[in-house]
């Protein structure tokens, strides 16, 4: 059973603030790791797909990093927005031609105005 | 482009009734599809995935089912509802083919399930 951990669960920042989150999969046998945002009553929305140790992307005010080496991800959001409140998931992509993902449990993202 | 439909976005249903969840993408041919489940407390969890018509893989073992009866149409089913099979329902479609490209896999609006 592969393991996808995510911290902090819930961060409540104010706007303005810079915030960022951590992911941390299995070193062994990545494939990819996605990062999604998923605000209530809609569907995840994807952010980032990484494939290469080292890959850094960028969307915006938000941008993440990835070290396969050592299995973790870093999402960071700069100047945070109310609208940037949501959960954000990880997923650890494996299986070649059978694709799946196994998420984390998600960290709860509050920006208060 | 492609979209994605589920039915119902809500649906309340009593202990050991029947459950029918219909997923439909469009914009697409042969794409992966995949059923999750995100239940209280915990993380979006793989059920079942399908890379083609009357294909199904179960990752884990539970009251529920899918069936692929149609190329872009995937159905989660139960025969009798427990409690524990409350929780949010998603599908996702994936792009086939190999490499890193077709990776992204796109969720649809979801069904809030439960079981009373």
């Amino acid at each position: 059973i592969l393991n996808v951990e995510q911290s902090p669960q819930s961060l409540h920042v104010q706007e303005g603030d810079s915030t960022n989150f951590t992911c941390s999969f299995p070193s062994s046998n990545f494939y990819a790791l996605h990062w999604y945002r998923w605000e209530t009553a809609k569907s995840p929305e994807a952010l980032f797909v990484m494939t290469l140790n080292g890959d850094e992307k960028k969307k915006g005010r938000i941008s993440a990093t990835l070290n396969t080496k050592e299995g973790y991800s870093y999402l960071y959001i700069k100047g945070s927005q109310p609208e940037d409140s949501a959960t954000y998931l990880c997923a650890f992509g494996s299986g070649g031609s059978n694709y799946k993902l196994t998420f984390g449990k998600g960290t709860l993202l509050t920006v208060n105005p | 482009s492609q979209t994605i439909h589920q039915w119902p976005a809500t649906l309340v249903q009593p202990v050991g009734s029947p459950l029918s969840l219909e997923c439909t993408v469009e914009g697409t041919s042969n794409p992966n599809l995949y059923w999750y489940r995100q239940a209280a407390g915990r993380g979006l969890q793989l059920l079942f995935y399908s890379v083609g018509i009357g294909q199904i893989s179960s990752e884990v073992p539970q009251n529920l089912s899918a069936s692929r009866p149609q190329d872009r149409q995937f159905i989660l089913s139960s025969k009798k509802l427990l409690l524990s099979d409350s929780g949010f329902y998603l599908c996702a479609w994936r792009s086939p083919g190999s490499g890193r490209s077709y990776n992204e896999q796109f969720f649809g609006p979801g069904t809030r399930l439960t079981v009373l």
